[in-house]
């Protein structure tokens, strides 16, 4: 069954700190990947996404993820994280087939920055 | 452009009543989720629809939970009779498609309570 691991549930940093989430994933083929922000009281919203092509990936927000199969991961990363970073981050995959559509998320990393 | 506007933001209801949230789409979305979040089991699709039409319910837990989507800007999520165990924050996406690339916009989300 296709799964989405963030390891890291709360991750505290300092501002101007670099920032790197850890997602891992299960899935038999070539996976769609995602990183959505949650921030308080809102709903999601898309950071980035890999389908094919260069691994790493860059995204809004000053935000990029680098794709490894190898390692079945797809981490987040920023070199130097903002105070209005501190949200919940989430990975996701998309295991859809035909127009079957299923988007499985991970249990979200929160984010706390620190002045 | 609105976003995807979800109503209410917040519910409080008594055990056995029933509850009814709403979601309006980005105009021109065609495809139209409902994800439920809890602590729990994190963020799980329920129903998805595609030009009004409901493509995928297997995600909805019982038939105490229903959903209609009667015209292309208007959505319903019924949960007849509510229980405590629903309490949640329900959140309504739109796409312009149900093809992988086409991104899901999330709305801010209905934090329902059920005492």
């Amino acid at each position: 069954a296709q799964s989405v691991t963030q390891p890291d549930i709360h991750i505290t940093v300092s501002e101007g700190a670099s920032l790197e989430l850890r997602c891992n994933y299960s899935y038999g083929a070539t996976p769609y990947l995602f990183w959505y922000v949650q921030s308080p009281g809102q709903g999601l919203q898309l950071l980035l996404k890999y389908f094919s092509g260069d691994t790493l990936v860059q995204g809004i927000k000053g935000f990029e993820a680098e794709f490894k199969r190898s390692q079945s991961s797809f981490n987040l990363r920023k070199p130097s994280v903002h105070w209005s970073d501190a949200a919940e981050y989430f990975c996701a995959v998309d295991h859809s087939s035909g127009s079957a559509r299923q988007l499985t998320f991970g249990s979200g990393t929160q984010l706390t920055v620190l002045p | 452009d609105a976003g995807v506007i979800q109503s209410p933001r917040h519910e409080v209801t008594e055990m056995g009543q029933e509850v009814t949230l709403r979601c309006k789409p980005i105009s021109g979305h065609n495809s139209l989720f409902w994800y439920r979040q809890t602590m729990m089991r994190g963020l799980e699709l329920l129903i998805y629809f595609n030009n009004n039409v409901p493509i995928d319910d297997s995600g909805m837990p019982e038939d105490r939970f229903s959903a209609k989507m009667p015209n292309a800007s208007f959505s319903t999520l019924k949960i007849q009779p509510s229980e405590p165990r629903d309490s949640a924050v329900y959140f309504c996406a739109s796409s312009s498609g149900l093809a992988t690339y086409n991104e899901q916009f999330f709305g801010p989300g209905t934090r329902l309570t059920v005492l």
